[in-house]
C-alpha cells in the first residue's frame, strides 16, 4: 500500500545552521506534498506545500524540493532558530480526486541556542 | 476564522465504555477528515467526509468506530466498547473543495484505562 518514509527521526542542530529532512513516497500517483510542524499539545500546522508540477518552492527560511522521478522530497530550513524546535511531518496525497493523505513518522528537530 | 475546533481536549475512560468526540471545521470548508495519532508517529487517516457524505474509510476503522456528519457541518467520532489500544490522539482536519490544504484541530487525547 501507500507509504511515506521520513528521515532522520531526530535531528539536532546549532542555532543558525541549516536543517534538512528527507522523505520518500511509494504511490507514483501522489501529486500534493505538504509539510506540517507540530508543537507539543497542538495539532499539525501546515508550513509549506508543493504540488507535482513544480520542483522547488521557497517561503522565507523554508524551502521544499521535489524529485518526482525518484519519488522523494525534502524540507530545508535555513538560519534555524530555537522556536523552530518541533516535530515535522511530511505527507503525500493524491490531491483533487483522492484525499487520503499519508504522513511520514515525523522528525523531531532540536535547535540548540 | 476560528479554525478547527475539537472537543473535548482530553478524555479518560474505562475499558468497555463508549466515547464520542466532536469536531467543528472551518465554516466554509466542506471536507472533513479524522486521523489517529499515537506517540512518536504521524497521523493515520481514518475517514473523510465531503459535506455529509462519508466517502472513504480506512481499514483502521473497525466496526467499533463510527463517524457522522449529519448536516455537513460538525462531525462526531464515536468509539464503542473502548479498548486500551484505542488510546491515542484523535485529530480532525478540514479543507475546501478548491484546494486540498488540510487545517488541523488541536486534537482529542483519549486515554483508556
Amino acid at each position: 500500500g501507500e507509504n511515506v518514509e521520513q528521515h532522520p527521526s531526530t535531528l539536532s542542530v546549532q542555532e543558525g545552521d541549516s536543517a534538512v529532512i528527507k522523505c520518500t513516497y511509494s504511490d507514483s500517483a501522489s501529486n500534493y506534498f505538504p509539510w506540517y510542524k507540530q508543537e507539543l499539545g497542538k495539532g499539525p500546522q501546515l508550513i509549506i506545500d508543493i504540488r507535482s508540477n513544480v520542483g522547488e518552492k521557497k517561503d522565507q527560511r523554508i524551502a521544499v524540493t521535489l524529485n518526482k522521478t525518484a519519488k522523494h522530497f525534502s524540507l530545508h530550513i535555513t538560519e534555524t532558530q530555537p522556536e523552530d524546535s518541533a516535530v515535522y511531518f511530511c505527507a503525500a496525497s493524491l490531491g483533487t480526486g483522492g484525499f487520503k493523505t499519508i504522513f511520514g513518522a515525523g522528525t523531531r528537530l532540536f535547535v540548540k541556542a | 476564522d476560528t479554525g478547527v475546533s475539537q472537543n473535548p481536549r482530553h478524555k479518560i475512560t474505562k475499558r468497555g465504555q463508549n466515547v464520542t468526540f466532536r469536531c467543528d471545521p472551518i465554516s466554509e470548508h466542506n471536507r472533513l477528515y479524522w486521523y489517529r495519532q499515537t506517540l512518536g508517529q504521524g497521523p493515520e487517516f481514518l475517514t473523510y467526509f465531503q459535506n455529509e457524505a462519508q466517502l472513504e474509510k480506512s481499514r483502521l476503522l473497525s466496526d467499533r468506530f463510527s463517524a457522522e456528519r449529519p448536516k455537513g457541518s460538525f462531525s462526531t467520532l464515536e468509539i464503542q466498547r473502548t479498548e486500551q489500544g484505542d488510546s491515542a490522539m484523535y485529530l480532525c482536519a478540514s479543507s475546501a473543495i478548491a484546494k486540498n490544504i488540510q487545517y488541523f484541530g488541536a486534537g482529542t487525547r483519549l486515554s483508556v484505562l
